[in-house]
């Protein structure tokens, strides 16, 4: 039974190239969260997602940062022109449907996270 | 706005003896729900415990237990008999309940725990 999935674990670019962040969610699960970490911080919330909805995405900085999660495939998180500052672990973390009858279908479950550093 | 306040940057615990965990949070909210995560070395997060802020019995899971006081807003974690292995970044975290629908976690800023042999 795997885990949250997250590709890749490091990724480095350079200023004003982009980054995709890939993640996919535990079987069964079609409720995906981003997360961004810096150094020395708790996690911030960024956006919630549905397969082919954005249901949530009022920590996800108003420009050059989106997110999909198709009905086919893994959730992207894509940053364009990214920046020094945009340097951080991003995590991605996964929930089941709340129709199902489980007793933690309210409880996240967290990929091993994608460190993103900006040159 | 909900926030979580963890008073305690960083602490330490003989192995095998016990160590609580401080954590805060403010919300107008009735019903939520409570976690406490680990972030070992390897930056996993991994969940600790969880608990329904309905429910009046406090978690507990195996040595980790909470000490949930609603009125308060209080919401520590003890670690009893502390192994090397939960050496790790420890994060309280908030969720609203929307009644059946999801919602995102706020985090407090985390207490990093070091375990000494």
């Amino acid at each position: 039974n795997a885990g949250v999935m997250q590709n890749p674990r490091h990724l480095v670019r350079r200023r004003g190239q982009e980054a995709r962040l890939r993640c996919s969610p535990m079987k069964g699960h079609s409720h995906v969260y981003w997360y961004r970490q810096l150094p020395e911080e708790g996690l911030k919330f960024m956006v919630y997602l549905q397969k082919e909805n954005i249901i949530d995405e009022s920590g996800m900085p108003k420009e050059r940062f989106s997110a999909e999660f198709p009905k086919e495939g893994p959730s992207i998180l894509r940053i364009q022109q990214v920046v020094r500052g945009d340097s951080a672990a991003y995590f991605c973390a996964s929930s089941a449907p709340t129709f199902k009858a489980e007793r933690d279908t309210d409880t996240q479950y967290f990929g091993p996270g994608t460190r993103l550093t900006v040159l | 706005a909900q926030t979580v306040t963890q008073s305690q940057p960083e602490m330490s615990v003989q192995e095998a003896e016990t160590v609580t965990l401080s954590c805060t949070y403010d919300t107008s909210e009735s019903n939520y729900y409570l976690f406490w995560y680990k972030q070992p070395p390897s930056r996993q997060m991994i969940l600790v415990i969880r608990q329904e802020a309905y429910k009046q019995q406090n978690a507990t899971e195996n040595r980790f237990s909470v000490n949930f006081q609603k009125a308060a807003k209080s919401f520590s974690l003890k670690i009893s008999d502390s192994q090397l292995g939960d050496t790790a970044m420890y994060f309280c975290a908030f969720m609203r309940n929307y009644g059946g629908s999801q919602g995102n976690l706020i985090f407090g800023k985390g207490t990093k725990l070091s375990v000494k042999p």
